[in-house]
């Protein structure tokens, strides 16, 4: 099976730009999760979606949002760019069943530098 | 809030010797606890993960203990590799979500 996919890999933009993400969850998933990893904060989550609906949210400001397809690809936007938004943007892909298999396989990541 | 705790942020062992990372978690109904590899420039990993129901689980050189009680697992590498250095990621999530809570992580070096 072919792994997670992320897209673009690398993104330059300017303060003030938007930006949108894109992953490509493993076959047969149908959860995909999206983390930003920073030296000062490390990984944390930002939102997770399940049959196109978000079922979790962490604390992130309303800029960031997503959403998620019927084929289970997901995209995030990051409105109005903050030179804080520079990190690397994960994705992870699980099968996303209650009581079931909570294994989350990581995208490559999209590497964002906001200036 | 919830949090996960890691220690310690830098490990450097001699090739062959064992390596151990501790975590502690601070929401009790978290019941679902991975651990991940991290090379430079590289995508996280899931090395080896374990469930609440089990105190210990193990796979090769890898294995990771949990103390429910303590709220607190462990990572713990033998014969430890050159290929081992990397950073490692603790996490911690719950049956209700699929939102992983992140430890700092460990930069492990392992010497030749």
């Amino acid at each position: 099976k072919a792994g997670v996919t992320q897209t673009p890999r690398y993104l330059i933009k300017t303060r003030g730009q938007q930006v949108t993400l894109s992953c490509s969850p493993i076959s047969g998933h149908r959860s995909v999760s999206w983390y930003q990893q920073t030296p000062g904060q490390g990984l944390q989550f930002l939102f997770e979606y399940f049959s196109e609906t978000q079922r979790n949210k962490g604390n992130f400001p309303g800029r960031f949002s997503g959403r998620q397809f019927s084929n289970s690809r997901s995209e995030m936007n990051v409105s109005t760019l903050e030179l804080g938004d520079s990190a690397l943007y994960l994705c992870a892909s699980s099968l996303g069943l209650a009581g079931g298999d909570y294994e989350q396989y990581f995208g490559p990541g999209t590497r964002l530098t906001v200036t | 809030g919830e949090n996960v705790e890691q220690h310690p942020s830098t490990l450097s062992v001699q090739e062959g010797d064992s390596a151990v990372i501790k975590c502690t978690y601070s929401d009790s109904a978290s019941n679902y606890f991975p651990w991940y590899k991290q090379e430079l420039g590289k995508r996280p990993q899931l090395i080896i993960d374990i469930r609440s129901n089990v105190g210990e689980k193990k796979d090769q050189r890898i294995a990771v203990t949990l103390n429910k009680t303590a709220k607190h697992f462990s990572l713990h590498i033998t014969e430890t590799q050159p290929e081992d250095s990397a950073v490692y990621f603790c996490a911690a999530s719950k049956d209700s979500s699929y939102k992983l809570i992140f430890g700092s992580g460990t930069r492990l070096l392992v010497r030749p």
